[in-house]
């Protein structure tokens, strides 16, 4: 079966600090797999996609994921956080060739960063 | 810039009441999606479709109907809502294959009393 884990439903940080958001997934082949960040009242965002090549994908806002297929993981990682980063993270999914788009979640990390 | 609207921003209603949530999107997409956000469930899927006219059945489909009347329009119907429904509800729009990225609206908030 197809599933997204996040095993840390909160994650509490100093800004300036380094940061790393756990993702595991569960999936046959070498899925597609995106990082969405929520600001509150706001719809998802993309951050960053993997679907092949250099296992480390550079993002927006200085983030960056980094694939293991051996550890089928997609860990998200940032060297410095800023209390602006504040957010829900999603780890997603989307499985391989002939899908419609649709993405399989994680249940979300809370970021909150303390000043 | 893409753009996914949904509307209302907010509704409440009571239970076995009629409630339409819309959403439009102006990205030439041809796939449109509704999601709803719930704690402990993260996102789930309710419907989605690939063009005007067409519909396709989510993971989680039960007491909604939609219907996308144009490949801008795609609205989620409840047609007797129950306070189970009370939810965050997202409509978003892609491209339709896998590496594509979703660009989703702000959501719209359902209370069912």
């Amino acid at each position: 079966a197809q599933s997204v884990t996040q095993p840390d439903a909160r994650v509490t940080v100093s800004e300036g600090a380094s940061l790393q958001l756990r993702c595991k997934y569960s999936y046959s082949a070498t899925p597609y797999l995106f990082w969405y960040v929520q600001y509150p009242r706001q719809g998802l965002q993309l951050l960053l996609k993997y679907y092949s090549g250099d296992p480390v994908v550079q993002g927006v806002n200085s983030f960056e994921a980094e694939f293991s297929k051996s550890n089928s993981s997609f860990h998200l990682q940032k060297a410095s956080v800023h209390w602006s980063d504040s957010a829900v993270y999603f780890c997603a999914l989307s499985p391989g060739a002939g899908n419609t788009g649709k993405l399989i979640f994680g249940l979300g990390t809370t970021l909150q960063v303390q000043p | 810039e893409a753009a996914v609207t949904q509307s209302p921003r907010n509704k409440v209603t009571v239970t076995g009441g009629n409630v339409t949530l819309s959403c439009r999107q102006t990205n030439s997409h041809n796939y449109m999606y509704w999601y709803r956000q719930d704690t402990g469930h993260g996102l789930r899927l309710i419907h989605y479709s690939y063009g005007a006219g067409n519909l396709q059945i989510g993971d989680v489909p039960d007491g909604y109907k939609a219907t996308r009347t144009t490949q801008e329009d795609f609205f989620l119907l409840l047609e007797l809502a129950s306070p189970s429904q009370t939810s965050l509800y997202f409509c978003a729009s892609g491209l339709g294959s896998s590496q594509n990225t979703l660009y989703f609206g702000a959501g719209t908030r359902l209370s069912v009393l």
